[in-house]
Formats: structure tokens, C-alpha cells, sequence
């Protein structure tokens, strides 16, 4: 069974604050993908990211960046220099590969992030 | 851009009513998803559909539940007869093709079972 944990449930920063998002997982699946995704106030679910189970390369787009670890089963998110936009709901989600093409994603409870002046 | 939409917004309805919530997704994607979201907490995965048929369901997706692509725009899911922990929110997605790709969520529907 696959497994997400996200054990911050609520982050609070001064804005300009780097901050980063932690996120354990658990597969068996020896390959899969991993994403976050933020849901603003509004409610909608917005994806930010996606990376694969055999790139551990780590990368920066903007103001996001993300750091996997195969061997700790982490997938942190950081957002650097955060604004107050930036106050949402962040979740971390696993997918393996099912023959079936469909696949389904595992959520974490989500870390709420509050960015204040 | 293309984006998934559902309605309505805000669905209320009594307990043992049959609900149909509805989603039209990304037009040329081929795998579609219900997922659910209670109050609070996380969301959960419900169903995939692929080729007019489930490709995969969860505990949640009982007898009570059934989904269903009526024409080539649409995609709905329907609750037989709503329990009060029926209320929650139900987010539809899709993605364009095979293999695990980053889902595109619609706005959602807030179903309230009272």
C-alpha cells in the first residue's frame, strides 16, 4: 500500500521567508511519481510539480524548488522568498504505475502555510 | 487554457436522495478520476475510468457509487441514496494519457447531505 505523511500541519512565515514543506512516502512500487499540489482558499486543487522515482535530480523553477531523496523517502518542496500568495494548502502526492493506465494518487494530509506581512 | 470544469458548485440535498454530480474534463484527455475531499482533511481517491469502463476503484467506491461518460463531453458520478458522511467535496480530474501523469483538477463540487 502506498502511504504519504506530511507531519507539518501548519506553517507560519513573515513574508520574504524561505520556507520548506516536508514529505515522507511509502511503495513498495519501485518505480513511481511524486507531486505537490496547492489548494488555495478558493478550494481548487492546483498542480505545481511532478518528479519520477529514478531522476533524483533536483531542480528549481522559479521561486519552487524541490529536493527528493530516494534513500529517506523524502520529497521536500521549498519556496523561496514567500509571499503572501503563496498562503494555501500544499499536498504531497505518490502515484505508481498501474498496468491499467490509470493512476491513482495518493494524498497527504497537507500542510496549511500561512505567509503574514 | 483548457480546463476541467464540474457542476454544480454546491450541491445540498436529504439524506436518500440520489445526486448526480457532474465534470466535463480536458477534451482530448482519456483518463478520468472522482476524487473526495471531507472537510479538513485529505482527498481521497475514489475512481478511474478509461475506455468507457473503471480501470480502478477504492474501499469508498461502494454499491452506492457509480460513474458514467453519457456522450463524449461529459463524465458524472452519481450517489444512489446520500448518507449524512456523504458531505464533502468531490473533485474531478483528468489526464491526457497512459502512465502517471500530473492530473488536472476541476473546481469542485461541495455535496451538503443534511
Amino acid at each position: 500500500a502506498q502511504k504519504v505523511t506530511q507531519a507539518q500541519t501548519e506553517i507560519s512565515v513573515v513574508e520574504k521567508e524561505d520556507v520548506t514543506l516536508d514529505c515522507v512516502y511509502e511503495t513498495r512500487d519501485t518505480t513511481y511519481y511524486l507531486f505537490w499540489y496547492k489548494q488555495p482558499p478558493s478550494g481548487e486543487l492546483v498542480f505545481l510539480i511532478r518528479r519520477n522515482s529514478f531522476d533524483e535530480q533536483n531542480e528549481i523553477s522559479g521561486r519552487y524548488s524541490w529536493n527528493f531523496q530516494k534513500s529517506t523517502s523524502s520529497f521536500n518542496f521549498t519556496i523561496t522568498a514567500s509571499q503572501v500568495v503563496d498562503s494555501a494548502v500544499y499536498f504531497c502526492a505518490l502515484s505508481g504505475v498501474f498496468t491499467g493506465g490509470g493512476n491513482k494518487l495518493t494524498f497527504g494530509t497537507g500542510t496549511q502555510l500561512k505567509v503574514e506581512l | 487554457e483548457p480546463e476541467v470544469t464540474q457542476t454544480p458548485s454546491h450541491q445540498v440535498t436529504q439524506m436518500g436522495q440520489e445526486v448526480i454530480l457532474r465534470c466535463v474534463p480536458i477534451s482530448n484527455h482519456l483518463y478520468f478520476y472522482w476524487y473526495r475531499q471531507i472537510l479538513g482533511q485529505k482527498v481521497e481517491f475514489l475512481v478511474s475510468f478509461y475506455n468507457n469502463e473503471i480501470s480502478e476503484k477504492s474501499e469508498i467506491f461502494d454499491d452506492q457509487f457509480s460513474v458514467e461518460r453519457p456522450d463524449g463531453s461529459n463524465f458524472t458520478l452519481k450517489i444512489r441514496s446520500t448518507k449524512l458522511e456523504d458531505s464533502a467535496m468531490y473533485f474531478c480530474a483528468s489526464t491526457p494519457g497512459r502512465g502517471p501523469r500530473e492530473q488536472y483538477f476541476g473546481p469542485g463540487t461541495r455535496l451538503t447531505v443534511t
